[in-house]
């Protein structure tokens, strides 16, 4: 059981919007910055988004993360094949004293 | 540009030692405000932190490991190391060593940098 919480799976249809979903507590992301990576197959996780809604550099303005209370988003828009794979929130939690990761979310681009 | 290595055994029998060491190269582990990562993903699960340190020695542990954990750094030779003791089935994992540029104080858990990868099977 993560201590962040994301949905399992997502799946849309191809040049749509879709939305992952992070949930924590006052601990973690009520306090701290969320950090979203991918990761694809064989490969190791990438940084998509660091301090909330920071944009790394090199990658596609199509990502964007957002950030209200205990919960945070990352949303992906005009979706590719390319974006399949698997996606994950991290941020530090001050009562673990460690850094969290959410369990995981597979997008499947339909 | 910074790029990290993992190396080790890929195989380790239950109850002993899991040791992994992780190179960096293109800048200077000393440098900045970085935290040192190592990170697992267990086969068909999710990524599970495992520590961190900072040049200085300064040490964060997963509070599910700590008790079998240390990460340690050698900044003569631009790299760290993790040992993970008493190793059973449940350790067989792929690790990740990964930079964190936290400015924060402590880490931000937004790694920005990522070696490929060691796999490690616990197995007799």
């Amino acid at each position: 059981q993560s201590v962040l919480t994301q949905p399992p799976s997502v799946s849309e249809a191809p040049r749509q919007r879709v939305t992952i979903s992070c949930s924590g507590s006052s601990s973690n992301i009520g306090n701290n910055a969320v950090n979203w990576f991918l990761q694809l197959p064989g490969k190791a996780p990438k940084l998509l988004i660091y301090y909330d809604d920071l944009l790394t550099s090199g990658v596609s303005d199509r990502f964007s993360g957002s950030k209200s209370g205990t919960s945070a988003s990352l949303a992906i828009s005009g979706l590719q094949s390319e974006d399949e794979g698997d996606y994950y929130c991290a941020a530090w939690d001050d009562s673990l004293n460690g850094v969290v990761f959410g369990g995981g979310t597979k997008l499947t681009v339909l | 540009q910074v790029q990290l290595q993992e190396s080790g055994p890929g195989l380790v029998k239950p109850s002993q030692t899991l040791s992994l060491t992780c190179t960096v190269s293109g800048g200077s582990i000393s440098s900045g405000y970085y935290y040192w990562n190592w990170i697992r993903r267990h086969p068909g699960k999710g990524l599970e932190w495992i520590g961190c340190i900072r040049y200085s020695g300064t040490t964060y542990y997963n509070p599910s490991l700590k008790s079998r954990v240390t990460i340690s750094v050698d900044t003569s030779e631009n790299q760290f190391s993790l040992r993970l003791t008493s190793v059973t089935a449940a350790d067989t994992a792929v690790y990740y060593c990964a930079r964190d540029a936290s400015s924060v104080g402590v880490p931000a858990g937004g790694m920005d940098v990522w070696g490929p990868g060691t796999t490690v099977t616990v197995s007799s």
